[in-house]
């Protein structure tokens, strides 16, 4: 099957600073790449759409100027978490879409102190 | 409103008893119906989907679910559960005319025991 890598796994970072997350399609090229955000105990919700070539879609409430998506390449977009801060504390999963179906990367997970 | 309803946030089960997990949806477009699980610290790894043709779908590990559009339902089934199934389960859709987005389910965290 499809399989999505996203890097790194575990970040900690310090408040202020910015991270980046990077999300791979390994095998097969995704025109459309998703970014969603999971707390703990809680269900994932979609941040953006990330789309080759354009600029994304963010979904309502989400800062586009604090996380910064970028989709260069038909295998890689990178979600940017600019001046994090504690509450930016999350899962942060991606997915690639291959025809009808989403693969989901093994997640993020981002400490901000 | 377009929606999706997992009402049981845990389920606890013993070991090679049969289980549901219950997921509804609210919608006014045509569905693709999709059942997820989710291992700690982990992404998702898709069970098993519906997009048309039979309504009973059968995944990996197992699993089955049943697309009943009266009912609006999409209950995921396996007759003898193991303690390797404990994990956190989604229920998923995309409405039709969202592009690919899908809407998750609050999720059921399925406690397997001996």
């Amino acid at each position: 099957g499809a399989v999505v890598s996203q890097h790194p796994s575990r970040v900690i970072c310090k408040s202020g600073t910015s991270v980046k997350i990077e999300c791979r399609s390994l095998d097969f090229q995704a025109t459309t790449m998703f970014w969603y955000r999971q707390f703990p105990k809680q269900s994932l919700m979609l941040m953006a759409t990330s789309n080759e070539g354009s600029k994304a879609t963010y979904e309502q409430g989400v800062e586009k100027d604090k996380f910064l998506i970028n989709h260069a390449s038909l295998t890689l977009s990178t979600l940017t978490v600019t001046s994090a801060h504690p509450e930016d504390s999350s899962f942060y999963i991606c997915s690639a879409q291959d025809r009808s179906e989403q693969y989901f990367g093994p997640g993020t997970r981002l400490t901000v102190t | 409103a377009q929606s999706v309803t997992q009402l049981d946030s845990q389920v606890p089960v013993f070991e090679e008893a049969p289980v549901e997990l219950r997921c509804n949806y609210s919608s006014s477009v045509s569905v693709y119906l999709f059942w997820y699980v989710q291992y700690p610290n982990q992404g998702l790894q898709l069970l098993l989907k519906y997009l048309s043709g039979s309504t009973l779908v059968k995944g990996i590990n197992g699993f089955e679910a049943e697309f009943n559009k009266s009912q609006t339902s999409f209950h995921l089934r396996k007759p003898s559960v193991h303690i390797s199934d404990t994990a956190e389960y989604f229920c998923a859709v995309r409405f039709t005319g969202t592009a690919s987005k899908l809407t998750f389910g609050t999720g059921t965290r399925l406690q397997v025991t001996l």
